[in-house]
């Protein structure tokens, strides 16, 4: 068990619909990073928040956007979505601000856009 | 863009047999290296950070090695067990790289 915890596990939308997924981070961890693992894809970074501040930006889409609050956890908030966005999600926490520390995942959470 | 290249993609092997995998990276301004494995229906766990050119690690059965230099870091399992089947995942970055990049992973099958 890596302490971080994802919901939903799974998770199945219609086409233009709105979902919001959410992250606890491992215990004293300020850092939370979100991750998009498509079919035949690396896993793609999308953000960091670290201490309620937004740290780095990937390759988020416009449609995404996510915060993180004061308790730390976090969330991932994904719009109009579209076929293309079904995925495997996750949700990745460290205890520092500065990439290249380890990272600590949840078990992600399943999107199925149809 | 940092490109962060794993091989082979997939892998069988039998139990007992020993095998390697390769991960291949950018090597100006390296920072970090990981390897992580993934079970299905599991959260990726970190199995090592690199750092140093020449590093060598080991967990048990497994080990890895990391040359800066030429970029590349080889991941070894020394007689494979099916409880070793997982997809097997590397990450450059950290520093002035900015975040880990992940390779698409080596999915290793071990038949007992």
């Amino acid at each position: 068990d890596s302490g971080v915890t994802q919901t939903p596990k799974h998770l199945i939308t219609a086409t233009g619909q709105r979902v919001t997924l959410r992250c606890s981070p491992r215990s004293g961890d300020l850092s939370v990073y979100w991750y998009q693992q498509s079919l035949d894809q690396g896993l793609q970074f999308l953000i960091q928040y670290y201490n309620g501040e937004e740290r780095a930006k990937g390759n988020i889409l416009e449609r995404f956007s996510a915060q993180q609050f004061p308790d730390l956890h976090s969330e991932l908030n994904l719009s109009s979505l579209e076929l293309g966005d079904s995925a495997l999600y996750f949700c990745a926490s460290s205890q520092g601000g500065q990439p290249g520390g380890e990272l600590f995942f949840g078990e992600g959470s399943r999107l199925t856009v149809l | 863009i940092l490109n962060v290249e794993q091989s082979p993609q997939s892998l069988h092997v039998q139990e007992g047999d020993s095998t390697n995998f390769t991960c291949s990276f950018p090597s100006s301004n390296f920072y970090a290296l990981h390897w992580y494995r993934w079970e299905t229906a599991k959260s990726p766990e970190a199995l090592f950070v690199m750092t140093l050119n020449g590093d060598e690690k080991k967990k048990g059965r497994i080990s890895a090695t990391l040359n800066t230099k030429e970029g590349y870091s080889y991941l070894y399992i020394k007689g494979s067990q099916p409880e070793d089947s997982a997809t097997y995942l590397c990450a450059s970055g950290g520093g002035s790289q900015g975040n880990l990049i992940f390779g698409k992973g080596t999915k290793l099958s071990v038949k007992p």
